[in-house]
């Protein structure tokens, strides 16, 4: 099993749309969890860090299920400029410095 | 804001070569990576550094050496360049343990 695992998608979805997606992880003993996204022939950004059960900001809400291991991210109300790739991003437990990003799911929102 | 550059955005050289990448963040962060992204596989992390003089293996440094002789300045060296060396290299930093991490613009790296 990969230490972080994404469904590649890509995702389609109309504007308004509300999606989510989620990322594994195999790690239990993981403790923090970071959202990142990266614009096509960009850098990866930023987007949202979840600590504990969960986390909101605006339109995006990402929650976590420490039982099943898996983080997902959920859009709300999507705008055009969502469009990206949504990388998940798990620090080892042993070493924080060493971050394991998933492949990345991408999405497309389309008028 | 933090600022991480990149001396090249597009980078083409020849089987063989030794090949100099460097990496300089304005904000101070003790911590400093090196990954490469390729489609389908993500980011792996080569090296990464933690203080000045100071360097970690990541998951893939065969092929690769680095130096942070400074804390500003993180250089990744591919001491002989090889076709399957071809990929975009992205430099981060961070402040401190399980930290936001913040990218260079990315080098796209073509060894022909």
């Amino acid at each position: 099993r990969k230490e972080v695992e994404q469904d590649p998608g890509p995702f389609n979805v109309p504007e308004g749309a509300t999606v989510a997606f989620n990322c594994t992880y195999s790690n239990s003993a993981s403790q923090s969890f970071f959202w990142y996204r990266q614009d096509c022939r960009k850098e990866p950004k930023l987007l949202m860090s979840v600590y504990s059960s969960g986390n909101e900001d605006g339109r995006f809400t990402a929650q976590l299920n420490r039982a099943s291991q898996y983080i997902s991210l959920l859009i709300r109300d999507s705008k055009l400029s969502d469009s990206a790739t949504y990388l998940c991003v798990v620090p080892r437990p042993h070493n924080n410095n060493d971050m394991r990003f998933g492949a990345g799911t991408r999405l497309t929102v389309k008028p | 804001d933090v600022k991480v550059t990149q001396s090249s955005r597009y980078l083409v050289k020849r089987t063989g070569e030794k090949v100099f990448l460097e990496c300089v963040q304005d904000m101070d962060h003790e911590n400093m990576f090196w990954y490469r992204q390729d489609p389908g596989l993500g980011l792996r992390l080569i090296y990464f550094s933690y203080d000045v003089k100071m360097k970690e293996k990541g998951d893939i440094p065969e092929g690769y050496s680095v130096s942070r002789e400074k804390k500003e300045r993180f250089s990744l060296i591919l001491e002989s360049a090889s076709t399957n060396q071809t990929s975009m290299y992205l430099c981060a930093s961070s402040l401190g343990h399980a930290e936001t991490q913040y990218f260079g613009p990315g080098t796209r790296l073509l060894v022909l």
